[in-house]
């Protein structure tokens, strides 16, 4: 099983600035993910980051918005730029080293903007 | 495209009995795996059980089982002795085949409140 640390666990931002989350694996993997949850709703998938490639985004979803990085194969980052209120939710990623029966996921940041 | 469909807002269900959590999933694709996840209120994403569509028995872990049946394009979750940390938000969700490009992402149901009342 993989173990996934995501930092921070938890923020309160104001509306207008912007916030990076950090992804760190402890092995390598081919695929890395990352999922908005908002509140009381299901997980929706932001992007798709592969190593040495430009990340994949979902419809709704734009790079401008929330730029990745995925320098190597244990880690990964999400930017919550220019924050509002709405973007409040809880941002999980996950991975998935490809022919697994299992995909796991981080312990998640909270985000709160005021 | 993928579809997930969980038709359980909430469960309320007693100590120690077994529970099930409706899954119906929709796919055009023959293979696929699907997943069920527990989320606490600390909001982790627990990983519970996964069932690949090419499986010929169904999936167990612990008092994790997965009631697949394929024709129905159905996978509930079985949880057996329920105990009072069972409690919480359960997601089924789904995963497409391997090779083919975007689809490994996971496709999530709405979820089902899970309450064990002692």
């Amino acid at each position: 099983s993989a173990v996934i640390s995501q930092k921070p666990s938890r923020d309160i931002c104001q509306r207008g600035t912007s916030l990076t989350i950090q992804c760190q694996v402890d092995s390598q993997v081919t695929m890395m993910f990352w999922y908005r949850q908002q509140p009381g709703q299901s997980l929706t998938l932001i992007a798709t980051a592969n190593q040495g490639s430009e990340a994949t985004y979902e419809s709704g979803f734009v790079i401008d918005k929330f730029p990745i990085s995925r320098p190597n194969l244990t880690f990964s980052t999400l930017t919550v730029s220019n924050m509002s209120p709405e973007d409040s939710s809880i941002y999980l990623c996950s991975v998935y080293a490809g022919g697994s029966e299992t995909q796991y996921f981080g312990p998640g940041t909270r985000l709160l903007v005021l | 495209a993928q579809k997930i469909t969980q038709t359980q807002p909430g469960m309320f269900v007693q100590e120690k009995e077994a529970v099930t959590l409706d899954c119906t999933y929709d796919t055009s694709d023959p293979s696929y795996g699907l997943f069920w996840y527990k989320q606490p209120s600390s909001g982790e994403m627990i990983f519970l059980i996964y069932q690949g569509s090419y499986d010929q028995q169904n999936a167990t872990e612990g008092r994790y089982s997965l009631n697949f049946q394929k024709a129905r394009k159905s996978a509930n979750l079985v949880i057996s002795a329920s105990q009072l940390g069972d409690s919480a938000m359960y997601f089924c969700a789904m995963r497409g085949p391997d090779l083919i490009q975007g689809a490994q992402k996971l496709v999530f149901g709405q979820g089902t409140r899970l309450t064990i009342n002692p």
